[in-house]
């Protein structure tokens, strides 16, 4: 079975400052995805980033940038240069690509806020 | 951009009625979902869907629940016999190739 941990629960960081959201994981898949999702209060899953398994370099999407290290089964999202408009949940899921077409399993979020 | 869309964003339903809640994915997409995340808990997979059949199922996803694509767009997800235990965010999502999870900006159900 797949598994998600994000130990925050809660995060604050200041306006213009990075910031590291951590997510580890657990599958016994050797092909695997890892997303990350945010969810601001208006409740809509925001798409952000994605990592193959097979990937050697870590994903970077604009300010988003995934740390991957497949040993540590660790994905942690870096926020750079956080701005106010960041403030909402984080979700780190994992999806395998096997015979489950790529059904996603979630952790338990981390509500980030962002203070000016 | 082409995106997801859902209907109805909020259904208020009394216990034991049937709902039917629509999804319009990606027209491109070949893969469907529905997710489900009762209020300030995690997102929790249902269901997937591929080439007109079920694909997997959570143990969630009960007698009760049933998805359908009618036609070449949409795609339903129906509560036979709404319990209050159901209200939640109904979320629809569709990918093409891995590596992309696009949602809908999900069905709000209350049940009463």
């Amino acid at each position: 079975a797949q598994k998600i941990t994000q130990t925050q629960p809660g995060m604050f960081v200041q306006e213009k400052e990075a910031v590291t959201l951590d997510c580890t994981y657990d599958t016994s898949d050797q092909s695997y995805g890892l997303f990350w999702y945010k969810q601001p209060s208006s409740g809509e899953m925001i798409f952000l980033i994605y990592q193959g398994s097979y990937d050697e370099q870590n994903a970077t999407e604009g300010r988003y940038s995934l740390n991957f290290q497949k040993a540590r089964k660790s994905a942690n999202l870096v926020i750079s240069a956080s701005q106010l408009g960041d403030s909402a949940m984080y979700f780190c899921a994992v999806g395998n690509y096997g015979g489950s077409q790529g059904n996603l399993i979630f952790g338990k979020g981390t509500k980030l806020s962002v203070k000016p | 951009e082409p995106e997801v869309t859902q209907t109805p964003s909020h259904q208020v339903t009394q216990m034991g009625q049937e709902v039917i809640l629509r999804c319009v994915p990606i027209s491109n997409h070949l893969y469907f979902y529905w997710y489900r995340q009762i209020l300030g808990q995690k997102v929790e997979f249902l269901v997937s869907f591929y080439n007109n059949e079920i694909s997997e199922k959570s143990e969630i996803f009960d007698d009760q629940f049933s998805v359908e694509r009618p036609d070449g767009s949409n795609f339903t997800l129906k509560i036979r016999s709404t319990k209050l235990e159901d209200s939640a965010m109904y979320f629809c999502a569709s990918t093409r190739h891995v590596g992309t999870g696009w949602f809908g900006p999900g069905t709000r159900l209350t049940v009463t």
